[in-house]
């Protein structure tokens, strides 16, 4: 079946490391996104793609970046660690622009 | 393991008549109970969330919900939908031990004028 993946599931790492958190699809989706969860927050937007080579900024962007080299793949990285970045982390993907949103399974990242 | 049941796929109703939306999870402990709405071309915005207390929240736009730990539901409601209501609807569980979230399947809602 088709599906989205996260990995890894949980990451602790220190402040001022450059974390990369991988997002997988294999729905052929050429939307994807990437979301923070925080309690009191709900899920915020960090970036998102509309398709190959396509990267754009969500509300909370700063200290993300994506890349997008293929359809499959939206790799998230932290480029120096905060411990402000601890959050859990939601991969997602949708067929069109209404089409059903599909979600990873989280990855949980501790900055400490 | 850990799940989010939303029993409605698909509904379509005409403006003015009345929302529930089920929403049940498997988990015997403390939760944190949250619903999400994605309106078409939008992203995913918070609609409500319980944490604790008055088991009957209000949200956004005329939304609530309410939590009945007995029979591990926090189902959506709205007495008067309005066709700007169009859009997909997500529950989502967070077990009061961590920062997992566990995210329903969607329910799509349609208004018709």
């Amino acid at each position: 079946d088709a599906e989205i993946t996260q990995s890894p599931r949980h990451k602790i790492t220190e402040t001022g490391r450059q974390v990369t958190l991988a997002c997988h699809q294999t729905w052929n989706h050429n939307n994807m996104f990437w979301y923070r969860q925080d309690l009191g927050h709900g899920l915020r937007l960090i970036h998102y793609s509309y398709g190959v080579q396509d990267t754009n900024k969500g509300e909370v962007s700063d200290g993300y970046s994506v890349s997008r080299s293929n359809t499959e793949d939206l790799p998230l990285t932290l480029e120096s660690a905060a411990s402000s970045q601890t959050s859990v982390y939601f991969c997602a993907s949708r067929e069109g622009v209404n089409g059903k949103l599909f979600f990873g399974s989280g990855t949980q990242l501790s900055v400490l | 393991a850990q799940s989010v049941s939303q029993h409605n796929h698909h509904v379509i109703l005409s403006e003015a008549a009345s929302l529930e939306l089920g929403c049940n999870y498997s988990y015997g402990g403390t939760v944190n109970l949250f619903w999400y709405v994605q309106y078409p071309g939008q992203h995913l915005q918070l609609l409500l969330k319980y944490f604790s207390g008055d088991p009957l929240v209000k949200g956004i736009k005329g939304f609530e919900a309410e939590f009945i730990k007995s029979k591990f539901s926090f189902n959506l409601r709205k007495p008067s939908v309005q066709w700007s209501d169009t859009a997909e609807y997500f529950c989502a569980v967070n077990p009061n031990t961590g920062n997992q979230f566990y995210f329903g399947t969607g329910t799509s809602l349609t208004v018709i004028p």
